[in-house]
């Protein structure tokens, strides 16, 4: 089946650090990708997405490119700030077949220090 | 401003009681989902329905009832079956398929 491995955290950086959360996939044929952020006591947002192999989803500064031959989705911020402190979460919506779920990594908690 | 709504924010209950979870949207979405989420584990879907009057299992569906007997209204019910029901649940819907997922703020159970 589908499934969605990220690293685990919890990481730590200072502000205007790089980041690098890395995300692999497992699935079959051309699914989507998607990276969501949990803010402390709240739901999931969407922050980037991407659909089909080669794609780059950038949003808030955050970027992460669609790698087929590597299956990898890895997320990535020149720059991050104490306010990007949060759970991010890798997600893939299958190609075919059981294609209305979300199957989600495990989560990568990030803190910032100013 | 349209958006989905769970409440309540925190629900305690005592072992071996029935409680529903409220999910409400505004958004006129067809599809709407249930996943709980643990430390550590991710999200795991539990229900979820892609229209009115029909739902379907996920995958940690054992100890859960849900209904769909309005569009707009997704409730989800812990029963005492569920071995260990406290957990952080989150309410999520879109339009139909190839359209993104918009989640409530979820609802947070504990149950002593």
């Amino acid at each position: 089946g589908n499934s969605v491995t990220q690293m685990e955290g919890p990481v730590t950086l200072s502000e205007e650090a790089f980041l690098t959360i890395n995300c692999t996939y497992t699935a079959t044929g051309y699914p989507s990708l998607f990276w969501y952020v949990q803010y402390p006591g709240e739901g999931l947002q969407l922050l980037l997405k991407a659909t089909k192999a080669d794609d780059k989803g950038s949003n808030k500064g955050f970027e992460a490119t669609y790698r087929k031959e590597t299956t990898s989705f890895h997320l990535e911020k020149g720059s991050v700030q104490v306010s990007d402190s949060a759970v991010y979460f890798c997600a893939l919506r299958g190609a075919q077949g059981g294609s209305e779920k979300l199957v989600f990594g495990k989560g990568t908690k990030l803190t910032v220090n100013p | 401003d349209g958006g989905i709504t769970q409440s309540p924010k925190y629900l305690f209950r005592k072992e071996g009681q029935n409680v529903t979870l409220s999910c409400e949207q505004n958004l006129n979405h067809d599809a709407m989902y249930w996943y709980r989420q643990d430390p550590g584990q991710g999200l795991r879907l539990i229900y979820y329905s892609q229209i009115v009057n029909d739902f379907q299992k996920g995958d940690i569906a054992e100890g859960y009832s849900v209904s769909r007997e309005k569009k707009e209204s997704f409730p989800l019910t812990v029963t005492s079956a569920q071995k260990n029901p406290t957990a952080f649940y989150l309410c999520a819907s879109r339009p139909g398929a190839g359209y993104g997922y918009t989640f409530g703020s979820g609802t947070r159970l504990t149950v002593v």
